[in-house]
């Protein structure tokens, strides 16, 4: 899996948008980008996931660059119960064999809102 | 709620002794995973089933096993209990053993488990 860089931590005001980055420099062209969080002992989340084009759910939009060497996940209008720890995980989708949901969690970045 | 039961929510133990954790995946879930997060190491992969067969193992120390069972639920047993085995456990489970979203994952809420 290609190694990812998150910056530690980021604030954000409530009712503003977070946008969280993530370096993947050495990934591969059919490694996809997930997206995870946890909130506070509680177990982790999905958020979203993509392999290039960007992408958007009910709970955030996920931005690829065209190189797809960096990523930022943006969710649109933080509040305070998104104040959690995200993940971004580098992975091939469907890889078969035995290697699939075998996910590997770095440090993340603590997001905190704050009113 | 995630659709994923673990118990217990938390289960203090002496060194030594042996524990099981109990998961029971979303509705529909064929695969199986279990975690351990401690202040440590973070969220660490240590094995997954699928079907009632083990599929994928990470760093799970001997000491630990797990089954997957014929209603698939799945059991962690962690034996020989020591002070470093205090962690957070968590079980997740996915639809399928590959193919697209096979790496989006249901996680419960965990167990905490305390070694004294």
């Amino acid at each position: 899996d290609a190694k990812t860089t998150q910056p530690p931590s980021m604030d954000c005001a409530e009712g503003r948008a977070a946008n969280l980055p993530c370096n993947h420099s050495t990934i591969s062209g059919n490694e996809y980008v997930y997206w995870y969080r946890q909130i506070h002992s509680q177990g982790p989340q999905y958020i979203i996931h993509g392999l290039k084009n960007n992408e958007t759910n009910e709970m955030a939009s996920l931005i690829i660059t065209e190189d797809r060497k960096s990523s930022t996940l943006i969710l649109p209008h933080a509040t305070l119960r998104d104040t959690a720890v995200y993940y971004c995980i580098v992975r091939v989708e469907g890889a078969g064999g035995t290697s699939y949901g075998k996910l590997t969690f770095g440090q993340g970045t603590i997001l905190t809102v704050h009113p | 709620d995630s659709g994923v039961t673990q118990t217990p929510k938390h289960l203090i133990t002496a060194t030594g002794q042996r524990v099981t954790l109990r998961c029971s995946p979303r509705s529909g879930d064929l695969s199986v995973y279990w975690y351990q997060q401690s202040l440590d190491q973070g969220l660490q992969f240590l094995i997954q089933y699928y079907n009632g067969e083990e599929r994928a193992k990470g760093n799970i120390l001997e000491r630990f096993s797990a089954q997957q069972f014929p209603d698939l639920h799945s059991e962690l047993n962690l034996s020989s209990l020591e002070l470093g085995d205090s962690a957070l456990y968590f079980c997740a489970s996915s639809p399928s053993q590959g193919g697209p979203g096979a790496n989006v994952l249901t996680f419960g809420a965990g167990s905490r488990l305390t070694v004294l």
